[in-house]
């Protein structure tokens, strides 16, 4: 079965370091997301992506986040300097269309610690 | 954003015994709502969902409900096994919030033999 795939699984940085968190989502999708999920607190959108363009981004999402299809298969989210409340499980997923009853399929997730 | 309010953190239940989550939302828009699995180091994994247009939707052992009038679905797992022993979240979404998912803070369900 196809499944979304995210690199590195863990990540622990420096504050003020730049990350980039990978995902390869399934092969056919067109509309990518990325969640995040600080520890005990709830699973939150950051931003959505289509035609190589962002569709919709949360509050979360500021100047310090961005993100990327470098090529036909990569979705990257890249923070350019971390803070120490960056740290949080990050989550890719994707879906084949955009409407209301498409399913998301998410990654198994980033963990990011900034030290 | 508190949408989506899952109120219970925790339930334990016996094996072979109904597991009922419950999910309440606040955005009259959400008109699509679906129940995520999820182990520890793992993603969220899709498991059930439901249209607005619908009261009912069973899959399997699976079945879940949803009363637009209270704003509050739940999700009934019968009969629950050891591996249903994960955390289950709630997620809402609409069209006019771009299909991006409101999740609960979700709830965790531990299945005793």
């Amino acid at each position: 079965e196809p499944e979304v795939t995210q690199t590195p699984s863990h990540q622990v940085t420096q504050m003020g370091q730049e990350v980039i968190l990978r995902c390869v989502p399934i092969s056919n999708h067109l509309y990518f997301y990325w969640y995040r999920q600080i520890l005990g607190q709830k699973v939150e959108f950051l931003v959505s992506f289509y035609n190589n363009e962002i569709s919709e981004k949360s509050e979360i999402f500021d100047d310090q986040f961005s993100v990327e299809r470098p090529d036909g298969s990569n979705f990257t989210l890249k923070i350019r300097s971390t803070k120490l409340e960056d740290s949080a499980m990050y989550f890719c997923a994707s879906t084949l269309r955009r409407t209301v009853q498409e399913t998301q399929y998410f990654g198994p997730g980033t963990r990011l610690l900034v030290l | 954003d508190q949408q989506v309010k899952q109120n219970s953190p925790s339930l334990s239940v016996q094996e072979g015994r109904i597991s009922i989550l419950n999910c309440d939302y606040t955005n009259s828009m959400f008109d699509y709502f679906l129940w995520y699995k999820k182990y520890p180091a793992e993603g969220p994994t899709f498991l059930i969902s439901i249209s607005s247009i619908k009261d009912k939707n069973e899959d399997g052992r699976f079945t879940v409900f949803l009363n637009k009038s209270a704003k509050h679905l739940s999700l009934h797992i019968v009969p629950s096994q050891p591996g249903d022993s994960a955390v289950y979240f709630c997620a809402a979404r609409g069209r006019s919030n771009d299909y991006k998912l409101s999740f609960g803070a979700g709830t965790t369900v531990t299945v005793r033999a």
